[in-house]
Order: structure tokens, then C-alpha cells, then sequence
């Protein structure tokens, strides 16, 4: 079974600019969420998704972060304007049951 | 607001020791307990722990949870160097979101 995919592996952007993040979840896994792992951190919840409506975003900083999942399948997060305390890496995960996720790889972003 | 807390922060041990890594948490609606282990990618899954005082083994990894103390301890015997990593703990609560509330992880560094 092909994993989780995310791209790109590594972003270095400078504050105030956008960035967009891409995920492929495992075929049939209905339930996408959107981590966020500043280091030392544990991943923090940014915003899950069934199929493709939004299941919870409370943790989401809506003025600045955008995600949205067409078709129930693919996603996207976006960064706009950019701030120095967003790098991190953001992990993409999906689940079939909603208990037991599988994670991408992630994408390490660096605000400079 | 749902709470994981992960002790030590972080653990440096020599091949063939033993480690005890702690997690215990407050969360509401509690539904299962899980543990990851974190190299330099995604996490990956090593148990999932719905029931009190029933082990799950695998090799030299074990955990056991603890559903009236609200803890669960993940046990590596006779440590290798592979086993290095940071070891999260994550707490699914029940419900339509059913998210997972990670701790911040230990770093365990197993000296050769």
C-alpha cells in the first residue's frame, strides 16, 4: 500500500510571503488531518477533514492559514503572509477509522 | 482542553539498558492511548491501548495503561542504537472529531 505523500520535502521562504503545502492521502482513507510540529514539539492538530468537508479547524489561525480537499481526495495548505514563528514541519496524515493515522513524511518549513 | 504529558523530555542511555518513558493525560471522553516513534520523518505507529493492565508486546517494546491513573508507560529492554528516536504519545478522544491529542515527546538517544 503506497503511503502517505506530501510535497515538497523542504521550503525556505521569508516572512510575509505564501507557501502551499500538498498531501495524498492512502486511497480509500476518508479522514485527512493537517499537523503542525514546531521543534521539540509534539504535532499539533491544524485542521481535519471527512471526505471533503472541514471536522474540526478550531486550532487553524484562519487570518493566516487556508486548506481546503477537492474531491474528497488531495489536499492543500496554504500559508498567507508568512510569519517567522510558522516554521515547522507539517505533517500530513490520513486514517481509515479514525483512530490509527498514517503520516507523510512532512514538509519543513523555514520562515526567514 | 484535552492534556498529554510526556517524562523525561529526554533520556540518554547505553546499548542494553533498559528505559521507561511515562505518559499521562487528561482528556475527556478518553477512547484509546496510542505510541509513536519519531526518527527524522513521519511518525510511525507502534501500539494503540484501549484497556487497562493488559500489555502489548512487540520485540523488545511493551506498554502498559493505566485507566484509573491516567498514564501509560512504554518499556524498550536491552536498547540499540536504532531504537534512538523521539517517542510521542498521542490520546484519542471520542466524539464526531475524534482527534488525537499528542504530549511533546521524549528524545531518547542510545549511546553505542
Amino acid at each position: 500500500e503506497a503511503g502517505v505523500a506530501q510535497s515538497p520535502r523542504y521550503k525556505i521562504i521569508e516572512k510575509r510571503q505564501s507557501v502551499a503545502f500538498w498531501c495524498n492521502p492512502i486511497s480509500g482513507h476518508a479522514t485527512l488531518y493537517w499537523y503542525q510540529q514546531i521543534l521539540g514539539q509534539g504535532p499539533k492538530l491544524l485542521i481535519q477533514f471527512q471526505n471533503n468537508g472541514v471536522v474540526d479547524d478550531s486550532q487553524l489561525p484562519k487570518d493566516r492559514f487556508s486548506a481546503e480537499r477537492l474531491k474528497g481526495v488531495d489536499s492543500t495548505l496554504k500559508i498567507q503572509p508568512a510569519k517567522l514563528e510558522d516554521s515547522a514541519v507539517y505533517l500530513c496524515a490520513s486514517s481509515l477509522s479514525g483512530v490509527s493515522l498514517h503520516f507523510g513524511n512532512g514538509t519543513r518549513l523555514t520562515v526567514t | 482542553e484535552d492534556k498529554v504529558v510526556q517524562s523525561p523530555l529526554s533520556l540518554v542511555v547505553h546499548e542494553g539498558d533498559t528505559v521507561t518513558l511515562n505518559c499521562s493525560y487528561e482528556v475527556t471522553n478518553f477512547r484509546s492511548l496510542l505510541w509513536y516513534k519519531q526518527e527524522k520523518k513521519a511518525p510511525t505507529f507502534l501500539f494503540m491501548l484501549t484497556s487497562s493492565g493488559i500489555e502489548k508486546k512487540s520485540g523488545r517494546l511493551s506498554s502498559i495503561l493505566d485507566k484509573k491513573e491516567l498514564f501509560s508507560i512504554l518499556n524498550i529492554t536491552a536498547t540499540q542504537t536504532g531504537d534512538s528516536a523521539v517517542y510521542l504519545c498521542a490520546v484519542a478522544s471520542s466524539g464526531s472529531a475524534r482527534q488525537l491529542t499528542f504530549g511533546s515527546g521524549t528524545q531518547l538517544t542510545v549511546l553505542p
